[in-house]
């Protein structure tokens, strides 16, 4: 079993819906949950980045959160064609997640 | 803030060559991590380092990965001699305070 498991998708949604993704994690040490975004031959770049369980809200973004069953979601409110891309969840226990374990990555394809 | 950044961006090379690919972290940042993405494996952690100093190198593949950090500007993961089931994309990325800055990655190809 992988530390941190996440379905590859592709998940495609109309212009406007929300978009709902999802990872599950093994290791109830970790205590650092991130987002990241990635577009075709870029680098991952950070979204979102959360500490233990709660929500976060950043715009049209929102991460939860739940340490009781190791169980973190992204929702993206209002999807634009530009939020087309790959989302990898990510987690880490130590200090602000330094070591980070990665999800494989959910592509989302937004159309207009 | 040019970010992170990675030369080659893409390198092409015969199986038993020496590949290096080199990195620039952003100024500041302490630590520096080199992972491997394929389709398969999705990212995957080499190494990571803490001011210059290797930190965690469990995840290089073989003794055919070796990675150097001569000074806080300046990274290099090498591969000697190279396969064909090292192609992927290699990426650097620097932090300060935990959030990692990637870079947009080298793109190997060994045939």
């Amino acid at each position: 079993q992988k530390e941190v498991e996440q379905d590859p998708g592709p998940l495609s949604v109309p212009e406007g819906a929300i978009v709902s993704l999802n990872c599950t994690y093994s290791n109830s040490a970790f205590q650092y949950f991130m987002w990241y975004r990635q577009y075709s031959r870029k680098g991952p770049e950070l979204l979102m980045y959360t500490y233990s369980s709660g929500n976060k809200e950043d715009g049209r973004f929102t991460a939860q959160v739940d340490k009781s069953s190791k169980y973190i979601s992204l929702f993206i409110r209002d999807s634009q064609p530009s939020d087309s891309a790959t989302y990898l969840c990510a987690t880490g226990g130590d200090t602000a997640g330094n070591k980070l374990t990665f999800g494989g990555g959910t592509r989302v394809l937004v159309k207009p | 803030d040019a970010g992170v950044i990675q030369s080659p961006r893409h390198e092409v090379t015969e199986m038993g060559q020496e590949v290096t690919l080199r990195c620039k972290p952003i100024s500041g940042h302490d630590y520096l991590f080199w992972y491997r993405q394929t389709m398969m494996r999705g990212l995957e952690l080499l190494i990571y380092f803490n001011n210059n100093v290797p930190i965690d190198d469990s995840g290089m593949p073989e003794d055919r990965f070796s990675a150097k950090m001569p000074n806080a500007s300046f990274s290099t993961l090498k591969i000697q001699p190279s396969e064909p089931r090292d192609s992927a994309v290699y990426f650097c990325a620097s932090s300060f305070s935990g959030l990692l800055h990637f870079g947009n990655g080298t793109r190997l190809t060994v045939t």
